[in-house]
C-alpha cells in the first residue's frame, strides 16, 4: 500500500471470502521477504515468509506471492475469517546483515 | 512458555523525564531490536544488538539509549532529549544474526502528560 499519513490502507471483506493484501517494495537486492500480522494492541506475529528464489510459498490458509520483475509480493489468506482482522506488514531484508524494512501495512476488515 | 515480554504495557512520562521500557526474553536469542510504532506507519528501527555487550543505532536513535548486559534484557531509556516521545514501542528478538523472523512482545504504549 502506499502511504497516506495517518491513514492506513484498508481491505474489507466479507467473511468466508479470499483476501488478497498487496506489497511494493523497494530496494531490488532483498532477498528475504516476511509477512506479519498486528492485532489491535499488540505486537506483530510472523505469518509467512519467502526467498527471492521463490516465487510462492504455501502455508494454512495463507499463501505469498513474488514478483521480482515488478517488486511486487502479495497475501492471499483463504476463507477469510472475523481472526483474521488486524493490520498486515509486509516486510523485506536483503543480504547478509541488514535490518528489516517495514512497510506501513495495510488494515484488513472482516465483514460478519 | 518461551517469548518476549514487554513492561509496562502503558507509560507516562513527564517533561524532562527519562524514562525505562523493559524487555526480558527467555528465546535463548542473540539479537534484540527496539521499533518505534507511529499511527499509520511502519516500524522505525531505534537500537539493535546482536551479542551481549554490544548494540548499534537504528535509524532513529537519537533521544534514546539501551544497554544489554544480560542475554536476556535489553532495555531502552528515553531521554529527555527525545521530543516526540508519543509512541507505541516494540521490542523484538531473532534467533540469529541474520535478523530474519522476529519475535515481537506485546508493546508499550508511551504517553507524554
Amino acid at each position: 500500500g502506499e502511504s497516506v499519513g495517518l491513514h492506513l490502507p484498508t481491505l474489507s471483506v466479507q467473511e468466508g471470502d479470499n483476501s488478497i493484501i498487496n506489497c511494493a517494495y523497494s530496494n531490488s537486492a532483498s532477498d528475504y521477504f516476511i509477512w506479519y500480522k498486528q492485532e489491535s494492541g499488540k505486537g506483530p506475529q510472523f505469518i509467512i515468509d519467502i526467498r527471492s528464489n521463490m516465487d510462492k510459498r504455501q502455508g494454512q490458509r495463507v499463501t505469498v506471492l513474488l514478483n521480482k520483475t515488478v517488486k511486487h509480493l502479495s497475501l492471499q489468506i483463504a476463507a477469510t475469517q472475523p481472526g483474521d482482522s488486524a493490520v498486515y506488514f509486509c516486510a523485506e531484508k536483503s543480504g547478509g546483515y541488514q535490518k528489516v524494512t517495514f512497510g506501513i501495512g495495510t488494515k484488513l476488515q472482516v465483514i460478519p | 512458555d518461551g517469548g518476549i515480554t514487554q513492561s509496562p504495557k502503558y507509560l507516562f512520562r513527564k517533561e524532562g523525564q527519562n524514562v525505562t521500557l523493559s524487555c526480558e526474553q527467555n528465546l535463548n536469542h542473540d539479537a534484540m531490536y527496539w521499533y518505534r510504532q507511529d499511527p499509520g506507519q511502519g516500524l522505525r528501527l531505534i537500537y539493535y544488538s546482536q551479542i551481549v555487550n554490544d548494540f548499534q543505532k537504528g535509524d532513529i536513535a537519537e533521544g534514546y539509549s539501551v544497554s544489554r548486559e544480560k542475554k536476556e534484557s535489553f532495555p531502552l531509556t528515553v531521554t529527555s532529549a527525545q521530543k516526540n516521545p508519543t509512541a507505541f514501542y516494540l521490542c523484538a528478538s531473532s534467533a540469529d544474526r541474520a535478523n530474519e523472523k522476529l519475535f515481537f512482545g506485546s508493546g508499550t504504549q508511551l504517553s507524554v502528560l
